[in-house]
């Protein structure tokens, strides 16, 4: 399986601060790599699909980029609906894997 | 708009059956594939099983493989997880996702509200 490894696990930050969070894969992943937010008490929501292309109706703050191994999440500029956990997901093989999370909290 | 709505968890004891659904509506089910998601209290996502549009073909993560049946009903706009043999590492809240599948892109693009399984004697 390919294990995903999100950091930080937790990430406090300002509104109106540019947020990057990260996501590593055990192997090459091709770009094959969602991102999904989720508020408390809520289902996850797709942000990103493929690397970077962004689902209809979400913020443009939001941006993914990476390849290979590497990824990563931004939001250029946090605003306090964007508290939530972040997880990515990589679609590269069977089983479909995600990230552990990483909470997102407004300092 | 589309929904996902689940129905049907609960409180069952280890080694017994569960089943439960989730009905779809706002868009046209049997050009999707669909899957299950599940979550383990304040833990990590972790995909389950998927369908496709048609209910010819399944996957399932290894360790639920033998023991959970993913299936549907297109006439009715509905899917369902069967559970059997059910443990207690199978605690969690279960999601209803629909799977898109097509070209360079795979992801869960709606979900629903979730539905709460505790297995426990």
């Amino acid at each position: 399986d390919i294990q995903m490894t999100q950091s930080p696990s937790l990430l406090s930050a300002s509104v109106g601060d540019r947020v990057t969070l990260s996501c590593k894969a055990s192997q090459n992943i091709y770009k094959y790599l969602n991102w999904y937010q989720q508020k408390l008490g809520e289902a996850p929501k797709l942000l990103i699909y493929y690397t970077n292309s962004l689902q209809t109706g979400i913020p443009s703050r939001f941006s993914g980029s990476g390849s290979g191994t590497d990824y990563t999440l931004t939001i250029s500029s946090l605003q306090p609906e964007d508290v939530a956990t972040y997880f990515c997901q990589q679609y590269n093989s069977w089983p479909l894997t995600f990230g552990s999370g990483t909470k997102l909290e407004i300092k | 708009e589309v929904q996902l709505v689940e129905s049907g968890g609960g409180l069952v004891q280890p080694g017994r059956s569960l089943k439960f659904s989730c009905a779809a509506s706002g868009f046209t089910f049997s050009d999707y594939a669909m899957a299950w998601v599940r979550q383990a209290p304040k833990k990590g996502l972790e995909w389950v099983a998927t369908i496709i549009y048609d209910g010819s073909s399944t996957y399932y993560r290894d360790s639920v493989k033998g023991r959970f049946t993913i299936s549907r009903d297109n006439a009715k706009s509905t899917l369902y997880l069967q559970m059997d043999s059910l443990r207690s590492e199978d605690t969690a809240t279960y999601y209803c996702a629909r799977h898109v599948n097509r070209y360079n892109y795979d992801y869960f693009d709606y979900w629903g509200q979730g539905v709460m399984v505790t297995v426990s004697s």
